[in-house]
């Protein structure tokens, strides 16, 4: 069975940093994509980020790009973003979601529960 | 950015029903469209992928349309745990979703 558990979400201030963390389970870790989307409360979904199989191809909402930086490690069936200079409107749902393929232009095909950013001074 | 723009943007009908959902996407994403849908506090489940093809588990009472730039989501006759948010999902340049249609009992 396919899981994916997020970590790493809470309380903090406008400028700071935050590192957020996937643990994938269920399935060949390094044979997919893993992407990161986030739903503001009451809001549509928002593609934040995406990393192919081997780390070789990144892309970037233009919302978080130069202030986000997502990454793996497929020896610890781990997925991560780190956030810096959070803002308001980054307080978010974060959900890690898995890649039906290796590249990273894919439908996700399992998503985690989320876990949760609150960005407030 | 590709922009996809969901129509209507809530949709008011009756269990037994069919339901009709629209997507438009502002440049051609072939047909690397997806559907998902969304219940209250949970997330999203792939339904459609690749415009046309059902996902892993989906009854058959759904089903994809389209190719280019306007795809259909068509639920041929509604059942009571079908009423939910809708986005639909472009992958031809890395990934972006429609603003969502909320599907709710008339």
């Amino acid at each position: 069975e396919v899981q994916l558990v997020e970590s790493g979400g809470g309380l903090v201030q406008p400028g700071r940093s935050l590192r957020l963390s996937c643990a994938a389970s269920g399935f060949t870790f390094d044979d997919y994509a893993m992407h990161w989307v986030r739903q503001a409360p009451g809001k549509g979904l928002e593609w934040v980020s995406g990393i192919s199989w081997n780390s070789g191809s990144i892309g970037y909402a233009d919302s978080v790009k130069g202030r986000f930086t997502i990454s793996r490690d497929n020896a610890k069936n781990s997925l991560y973003l780190q956030m810096n200079s959070l803002r308001a409107e980054d307080t978010a749902l974060y959900y890690c979601a898995k890649g039906d393929c290796s590249s990273t232009s894919c439908p996700l095909d399992y998503w985690g529960q989320g876990t949760l950013v609150t960005v407030s001074s | 950015e590709i922009v996809l723009t969901q129509s209507p943007a809530t949709l008011s009908l009756s269990p037994g029903e069919r339901a009709t959902l629209s997507c438009r996407a502002s440049q051609s994403v072939s047909s690397y469209l997806a559907w998902y849908q969304q219940k209250p506090g949970q997330a999203p489940r792939l339904l459609i992928y690749d415009a046309s093809n059902r996902a892993t588990g989906i009854p058959a009472r759904f089903s994809g349309s389209g190719s280019g730039t306007d795809f259909t989501l068509t639920i041929s006759s509604l059942e009571p745990e079908d009423f939910a948010v809708y986005y639909c999902q472009q992958r031809s340049n890395f990934i972006t979703f429609g603003q969502g249609t909320r599907l709710e009992i008339k």
